[in-house]
């Protein structure tokens, strides 16, 4: 089965610098699909960023990129110039077409002004 | 474009009592799937619609089911209520599902049972 782990229960980073939240994964599969959502506490789960294993290029979004290691099965999500707004429950998430995703248990993020 | 839309956004309920919730998904979006999360449990995954059929369903008990309707929308029933069952419950659209496109989520329907 595949699991999600996400070993950073909460992070705190400054506004305006730089953090990256952990995430490691367990599958046997080749082929599958990674994903960062944030939840605020507005409760809604905004995606952020994905990345499709097939590509060995690390996938970015604006302030945000990640860290594909695809060996060491590890995507870490890195947050540029944080901002306020970036304060939310991240969550990692794994899928492969079974329409089945697995999330990670979270990290809490808060941003220091 | 309207985005996933879950209803009620509270409910309060007694154990042994059954609920209903609904979802109504991004227009377009075909395959709607539900998720309750919970503190202990985190998000785990109740269950999939496309075309008004389940087509993958999570490790939960029958006393959790569902349906999709002709034009999408969804709904999740829990009969015969147990404490446990407090939750947040999320539903998130995709065009299709069983791709790799991205689910949209709603803002989650919380569930108390006391």
């Amino acid at each position: 089965a595949q699991t999600v782990t996400q070993s950073q229960p909460e992070m705190s980073v400054q506004e305006a610098e730089t953090v990256t939240l952990s995430c490691t994964y367990d599958t046997s599969e080749s082929d599958y699909y990674l994903f960062w959502y944030k939840q605020p506490p507005s409760r809604q789960m905004i995606l952020v960023i994905r990345q499709e294993a097939y590509k060995q290029q690390n996938a970015t979004e604006n302030r945000f990129s990640v860290n594909f290691q695809k060996a060491a099965k590890s995507f870490s999500l890195k947050i540029s110039d944080s901002q306020l707004g970036d304060a939310a429950m991240y969550f990692c998430a794994y899928w492969y077409n079974n329409n089945d995703m697995r999330f990670g248990a979270g990290t809490r993020l808060t941003v220091k002004p | 474009k309207a985005g996933v839309t879950q209803t009620p956004r509270y409910l309060i309920k007694t154990r042994g009592q059954q609920v209903t919730l609904s979802c109504s998904p991004i227009s377009g979006h075909r395959s709607v799937s539900w998720y309750q999360q919970t503190p202990g449990q985190g998000l785990q995954f109740l269950f999939e619609y496309f075309s008004e059929t389940q087509r993958n369903k999570g490790n939960f008990p029958g006393r959790f089911s569902g349906r999709q309707f002709s034009n999408s929308r969804s709904e999740m029933n829990v009969s015969t209520l147990e404490l446990g069952d407090s939750a947040l419950y999320l539903c998130a659209s995709s065009v299709q599902g069983g791709d790799n496109s991205p689910l949209h989520f709603g803002n989650g329907t919380r569930l108390t049972v006391t």
